[in-house]
């Protein structure tokens, strides 16, 4: 079975700082992809950035980036430069390559930003 | 850039009746899912759905749930006889091949 973890239910960061979301999971699976959801208000579930885990390099869009440990099943994401528009529920998620995709997602932290 | 789409955004029901949810796939996608949030929790895998027929289930897919593609456009999710822990978010997403999945905006289900 896959699971996902996010441990922080909340964090916070002051506008224009940098806040880092953690993020573990467990899989059998050898091929696998990982995500970074948001959730603004709206309840939208917005692609925030992805990771195919054969990949060594660090995914990165613009402000956005992940550090991917994959002996240590870690995936935690890095949001530069913080903005109010920021604020949203994050939710890591785990799919399967191998399967037909379905995404297991964690628990998600609530991020607020702070002006 | 193409969306994935799902009507209605709100639906509110009493116990007991039939919904229907519909969604669009974006139009080249092959591989369809239904996920529910219930208030305050995670999101929750129900479905998938590939060449015309389920590809996986969770234990939340009971037999009150089906999953139909009537066309070459709509996907839609039933649930038989709805119930007060039915209420939450139902998220479609679509995809071209396992891996990134786009997501609709939502139908947020009341059950009465």
């Amino acid at each position: 079975a896959q699971t996902v973890t996010q441990s922080q239910p909340e964090m916070s960061v002051q506008e224009a700082e940098t806040v880092t979301l953690s993020c573990t999971y467990d899989t059998s699976e050898s091929d696998y992809y990982l995500f970074w959801y948001k959730q603004p208000p709206s309840r939208q579930m917005i692609l925030v950035i992805r990771q195919e885990a054969y990949k060594q390099q660090n995914a990165t869009e613009n402000r956005f980036s992940v550090n991917f440990q994959k002996a240590a099943k870690s995936f935690s994401l890095k949001i530069s430069d913080s903005q109010l528009g920021d604020a949203a529920m994050y939710f890591c998620a785990l799919g399967g390559g191998t399967s037909y995709g379905k995404l297991t997602f964690g628990q998600g932290t609530i991020l607020t930003v702070h002006p | 850039e193409p969306e994935v789409t799902q009507t209605p955004s709100h639906q509110v029901t009493q116990m007991g009746q039939e919904v229907i949810l519909r969604c669009v796939p974006i139009s080249n996608h092959l591989y369809f899912y239904w996920y529910r949030q219930i208030l305050g929790q995670k999101v929750e895998f129900l479905v998938s759905f590939y060449n015309n027929e389920i590809s996986e289930k969770s234990e939340i897919f009971d037999d009150q749930f089906s999953v139909e593609r009537p066309d070459g456009s709509n996907f839609t999710l039933k649930i038989r006889s709805t119930k007060l822990e039915d209420s939450a978010m139902y998220f479609c997403a679509s995809t071209t091949r396992p891996g990134t999945q786009y997501f609709g905006p939502g139908t947020r289900l009341t059950v009465l």
